[in-house]
């Protein structure tokens, strides 16, 4: 069956900082694989998504950054982090468009 | 541009009634749909979905209702149970893309 991790779960990072937050995916090959941002009361925004190796759609102009250097590896970074980066970060996978998308359990990102 | 919409930011239903939970869209381009039932601090879990050449999909106690003219549609549980009580999204995908786009989301809290 497949898995999705992500980690850390939970991360507090000043103003500034950098930021590395991986995922990997098991039991499966070449999935599409995607970024998500959940701010405080918020919905589900899609960052990135990547439908195969070092390729990467982004989806909102902001100062992160997605990379896939693995089938099965997906990770969001920053250079310098943002007071409203804050937020509930969760990775997804998808066998193929138009099908069911799986989640992380997320990683809760704290910026002061 | 919201694309996906849920309108009710919340909901709250007595146990063993049913909950009734609407999401519209406006993207006519939509064809795929699926909800997801969410907890804090965890990731979104899939509960059903329902492509556009359907009106109606059933599984267990979920039922989710299309309505292409109305581009309107709605996730029934029935009967509620307490254990039911989360936050629900909706999220549609176009033919063609690999994007899924969410709605910001409807709490529901089934009472016991």
């Amino acid at each position: 069956s497949q898995t999705i991790h992500q980690w850390p779960a939970t991360l507090v990072q000043p103003v500034g900082s950098p930021l590395s937050l991986e995922c990997t995916v098991e039991g499966t090959s070449n999935p599409n694989l995607y970024w998500y941002r959940q701010a405080a009361g918020r919905g589900l925004q899609l960052l990135f998504y990547s439908v195969g190796i070092g390729q990467i759609s982004s989806e909102v102009p902001q100062n992160l950054s997605a990379s896939r250097p693995q089938d099965r590896q997906f990770i969001l970074s920053s250079k310098k982090l943002l007071l409203s980066d804050s937020g509930f970060y969760l990775c997804a996978w998808t066998e193929q468009a138009h099908n069911e998308q799986f989640f992380g359990p997320g990683t809760r990102l704290t910026v002061l | 541009d919201q694309q996906v919409k849920q309108n009710s930011p919340s909901l709250s239903v007595q146990e063993g009634r049913i909950s009734i939970l609407n999401c519209d869209y406006t993207n006519s381009m939509f064809d795929y749909f699926l909800w997801y039932k969410k907890y804090p601090a965890e990731g979104p879990t899939f509960l059903i979905s329902i492509s556009s050449i359907k009106d109606k999909n059933e599984d267990g106690r979920f039922t989710v209702f299309l309505n292409k003219s109305a581009k309107h549609l709605s996730l029934h549980i029935v009967p509620s149970q307490p254990g039911d009580s989360a936050v629900y999204f909706c999220a549609a995908s176009a033919l063609g893309t690999y994007k899924y786009i969410f709605g910001t989301g409807t709490r529901l809290k089934v009472l016991a």
